[in-house]
């Protein structure tokens, strides 16, 4: 069974400095698709950033962007010019190409955002 | 645009009662669908998935069920209620082979 894992249980950051979450997978599949998800104090479950394996870039949105390095299974979130927005508990997911399709989270990282 | 939707947002239910809680989506077409739970403080783990009308798979043995009488009507029940069922509910939607998208989440207290 695939296992994501986060080091991290908690991370701080100044306000427009870079901060990096870390994340591993454990699989023995070759196609999948690694996200990460940023829950708000609201809760609600936000869609930041998806990578698909059989792709050697990496994904970037706006001030994200993510380190995928397959052979190590890692995959590491960068946020750039932090914003007291990003504030969250970020969460590192893993889904298999086939099947259902359903996703292995791992235990979150709280990020805190310091003015 | 697709929206997802779950209610009630809060229950306080005694233990032993029912439960039922509901999850619709708008704008899309059979779509697979996804029952959640997350404890305090930890991610989230996943209970049922759905491929279809009246196809469920269960993926944790426990106190729950799930159905799925329309396309985009996915429902949470239980029978009985435990302590241990509360928790903050998450349903998501896909489409194939597409990242999932979660509703806002149900927030269950059993006492």
């Amino acid at each position: 069974a695939q296992t994501v894992t986060q080091s991290q249980p908690e991370m701080s950051v100044q306000e427009a400095e870079t901060v990096t979450l870390s994340c591993t997978y454990d699989t023995s599949e070759s196609d999948y698709y690694l996200f990460w998800y940023k829950q708000p104090p609201s809760r609600q479950m936000i869609l930041v950033i998806r990578q698909e394996a059989y792709k050697q870039q990496n994904a970037t949105e706006n001030r994200f962007s993510v380190n995928f390095q397959k052979a190590a299974k890692s995959f590491s979130l960068k946020i750039s010019d932090s914003q007291l927005g990003d504030a969250a508990m970020y969460f590192c997911a893993y889904r298999s190409a086939r099947g259902a399709q359903k996703l292995v989270f791992g235990q979150g990282t709280r990020l805190t955002i310091n003015p | 645009s697709q929206t997802i939707h779950q209610w009630p947002a809060t229950l306080v239910q005694p233990v032993g009662s029912p439960l039922s809680l509901e999850c619709t989506v708008e704008g899309t077409s059979n779509p697979n669908l996804y029952w959640y739970r997350q404890a305090a403080g930890r991610g989230l783990q996943l209970l049922f998935y759905s491929v279809g009308i009246g196809q469920i798979s269960s993926e944790v043995p426990q106190n729950l069920s799930a159905s799925r009488p329309q396309d985009r009507q996915f429902i949470l029940s239980s029978k009985k209620l435990l302590l241990s069922d509360s928790g903050f509910y998450l349903c998501a939607w896909s489409r194939r082979r597409h990242e999932q998208y979660f509703g806002p989440g149900t927030r269950l207290t059993v006492t």
